[in-house]
């Protein structure tokens, strides 16, 4: 699985969006890109997943690079609930494929 | 629906102790994981089961961790003997097949291990 680089930390401010970048330069193309976060003391959650066309939620967008070899998740209105560690993670689509966390970026919402 | 449950919250042992944890999946979720994450970094997945068979044991060290899920269903985790180095969060996720959103795991709360 390929591996991913974040930015260890990140700040915004309350209701300003936060967009996260993650580089994946070595995805391949059968490869997806996962989003998943982590508020302190709790386990991570999902929040979005695709392949290479940009996606959205009710929690946030994806947007995908052309060349899928980076991507960008975008808080449209960020909280202080927001506050957490945010996990690119790029793995197969199957359930046999692993989940390769790395140390995430901390994004900080502050008032 | 009920999330996935885990037990105890928190433990606290001297090194070379035994310790075992529990998960309760969601239920009908076929798959069943576990991972080990250190203060600071992402979880690390220690062993996937697809119902009650291992699909993924080789980041778990075998020598002092143990995994089952006899039934298919809840799981346990054990550690035995516990070494100072273990101290951590061991997490538990589930995920459906069947679910639309097939490759999210929901995860549990963790059990938060600090061995002395």
């Amino acid at each position: 699985d390929a591996k991913t680089t974040q930015p260890p930390s990140m700040d915004c401010a309350e209701g300003r969006a936060a967009n996260l970048p993650c580089n994946h330069s070595t995805i391949s193309g059968n490869e997806y890109v996962y989003w998943y976060r982590q508020i302190h003391s709790q386990g991570p959650q999902y929040i979005i997943h695709g392949l290479k066309n940009n996606e959205t939620n009710e929690m946030a967008s994806l947007i995908i690079t052309e060349d899928r070899k980076s991507s960008t998740l975008i808080l449209p209105h960020a909280t202080l609930r927001d506050t957490a560690v945010y996990y690119c993670i790029v793995r197969g689509r199957y359930n046999f494929n692993k989940f390769y966390f790395g140390s995430g970026t901390k994004l900080n919402v502050k008032p | 629906e009920a999330g996935v449950a885990q037990s105890p919250r928190y433990k606290i042992i001297e090194k070379r102790q035994s310790v075992a944890f529990w998960c309760n999946p969601i239920s009908g979720h076929a798959t069943l994981y576990w991972y080990q994450q250190i203060l600071g970094q992402g979880p690390k997945l220690l062993i996937q089961f697809q119902n009650n068979g291992v699909v993924d044991d080789s980041q778990l060290p075998k020598d002092r961790f143990s995994a089952e899920r006899l039934k298919g269903v809840d799981s346990t985790l054990k550690i035995q003997p516990a070494k100072l180095e273990d101290s951590a969060v061991y997490l538990c996720a589930s995920s459906s097949l069947r679910d639309r959103r097939e490759d999210e795991q929901f995860f549990g709360p963790g059990t938060r291990l600090t061995v002395l």
